[in-house]
């Protein structure tokens, strides 16, 4: 039962270079969320997905792309890597509508130089 | 976009306290209002969901209630230990969206 795995668990990147931060669950869940956690900021919305081919804008979107071809996999884009994209992201997937509660991957700490 | 408070942001306690912490979020088109536990290093966990004015949920030491006329939801650890030192967050989500807005939790140090 792996539930939502996130890759990598770690990555430094130079400003300007590009990655993608790689989510899959293997839940059937249609809803998919990406969240990034900055120190007393709490957890910010950037992306979420509530099926395949569907994606909306979060709180902070920018610098970010994101796609849903499948209903296991929500990548998340870095295309122009900034400092101020130093963060902890954290992937999720809920079963259902805002009554289900969000299962959470164990992050990926990313560190722009 | 939903404004999600939590206060306080951090709170300290000995061993054996009760205490109890406070989750504000605006109450119109409420639909639900999730607290979860967040352990240093690990991922968020959820606690409990509620939606009803007036709920109460508890799992073993820990309860919440919830007040969706005025928008808060209050956390309760009753006899806090060394183990229930994380931080507590809240979200709510609105009708007609699927967006779970997050407050900026509460770090709870407990101290034996």
């Amino acid at each position: 039962n792996a539930g939502v795995t996130q890759t990598p668990k770690f990555r430094i990147l130079k400003i300007g270079q590009s990655m993608t931060l790689q989510c899959t669950q293997d839940m059937n869940h249609n809803y998919m969320y990406w969240y990034r956690q900055d120190p007393g900021m709490g957890l910010k919305l950037i992306y979420y997905s509530v099926g395949a081919g569907i994606t909306d804008k979060g709180e902070v979107p920018n610098g970010y792309n994101v796609s849903r071809s499948t209903t296991e996999d929500f990548p998340l884009r870095l295309e122009l890597a900034a400092p101020s994209q130093t963060s902890v992201y954290f992937c999720a997937s809920s079963s259902g509508t805002g009554h289900s509660p969000l299962h959470f991957g164990n992050g990926t700490r990313l560190t722009v130089t | 976009i939903l404004n999600v408070e939590q206060s306080p942001q951090s709170l300290h306690v000995q061993e054996g306290d009760s205490t109890n912490f406070t989750c504000s979020f605006p109450s119109s088109n409420f639909y639900a209002l999730h607290w979860y536990r967040w352990e240093t290093a690990k991922s968020p966990e959820a606690l409990f969901v509620m939606t009803l004015n007036g709920d109460e949920k508890k799992k073993g030491r820990i309860s919440a209630t919830l007040n969706t006329k005025e928008g808060y939801s209050y956390l309760y650890i009753k006899g806090s230990q060394p183990e229930d030192s994380a931080t507590y967050l809240c979200a709510s989500t609105t009708s007609g969206t699927y967006k779970y807005i997050f407050g900026t939790g509460t770090r709870l140090k407990v101290l034996a």
